[in-house]
């Protein structure tokens, strides 16, 4: 079967760095995708893993472990209006999106 | 970057009334788009895919007669929420993937905000 998880929720500091775990489960993979989305607005794009190791962009980078079925989304320097939701999906063999459910990050001054 | 419009941003309607939801990709084109709703604090739900010139595919459990998908040309595909009911009242969502694509990137839409009285 198919299935993905992430942390509901995260609080963490101005200035501080965070990391978003999500890990997932399927047989046929095509690449992980982490988005933003403030409340109220559709999703944005940060990132695409198709291959393991960190893609870095910014404040934001990403890592992929194809073996153990793992992605993280770090973001440094944190600021306001970095809360909102951040959701990991990975493309299955059919190329479909499978969305994990978003994990709110709240942060605090 | 590509931009991808939807419209309209809100709407409310009586409940029995038929809406329907404009995607547009404004400056690519589009072979495929798809169509999610969002409950409030909730992930996305894929509703369908959108296949230029053929049948949407729904995914399981949503109903084809009542949330009809019309993907007429390369860059518009509509969403028509057929005698809506208040349990119908959610954030609906469209994406696009370019023609062509090799990163996988989906251009989401604004999103339009349907509330059924």
């Amino acid at each position: 079967g198919q299935n993905i998880d992430q942390p509901t929720e995260m609080t963490a500091t101005e200035g501080a760095i965070v990391q978003i775990n999500c890990t997932y489960q399927t047989s046929g993979f095509n690449g992980l995708f982490w988005y933003q989305q403030h409340a109220g607005e559709a999703p944005t794009f940060l990132s695409y893993n198709v291959l393991d190791g960190l893609e870095e962009k910014g404040r934001f980078s990403s890592f992929l472990s194809r073996s153990k079925g793992y992605s993280y989304l770090l973001l440094k320097e944190l600021q306001m209006k970095d809360s909102a939701s951040y959701l990991c999906a990975f493309m299955d063999s059919n190329y479909q999106l499978i969305w994990g459910a978003g994990t709110k990050l709240i942060i605090k001054p | 970057g590509a931009v991808v419009s939807q419209h309209p941003s809100w709407v409310i309607c009586k409940s029995g009334t038929s809406v329907k939801i404009e995607c547009r990709s404004l400056d690519f084109q589009a072979t495929t788009m798809f169509w999610y709703r969002q409950f409030p604090k909730q992930s996305l739900m894929l509703m369908a895919t959108s296949n230029e010139g053929s049948k949407a595919t729904y995914e399981q459990g949503v109903e084809k007669d009542k949330f009809l998908i019309n993907h007429a040309s390369l860059t518009l595909s509509t969403l028509t929420v057929t005698s809506a009911h208040p349990e119908d009242s959610s954030f609906y969502i469209c994406s696009a993937r370019m023609a062509g694509w090799d990163t996988g990137e989906l251009f989401f839409g604004e999103g339009s905000r349907l509330t059924v009285l």
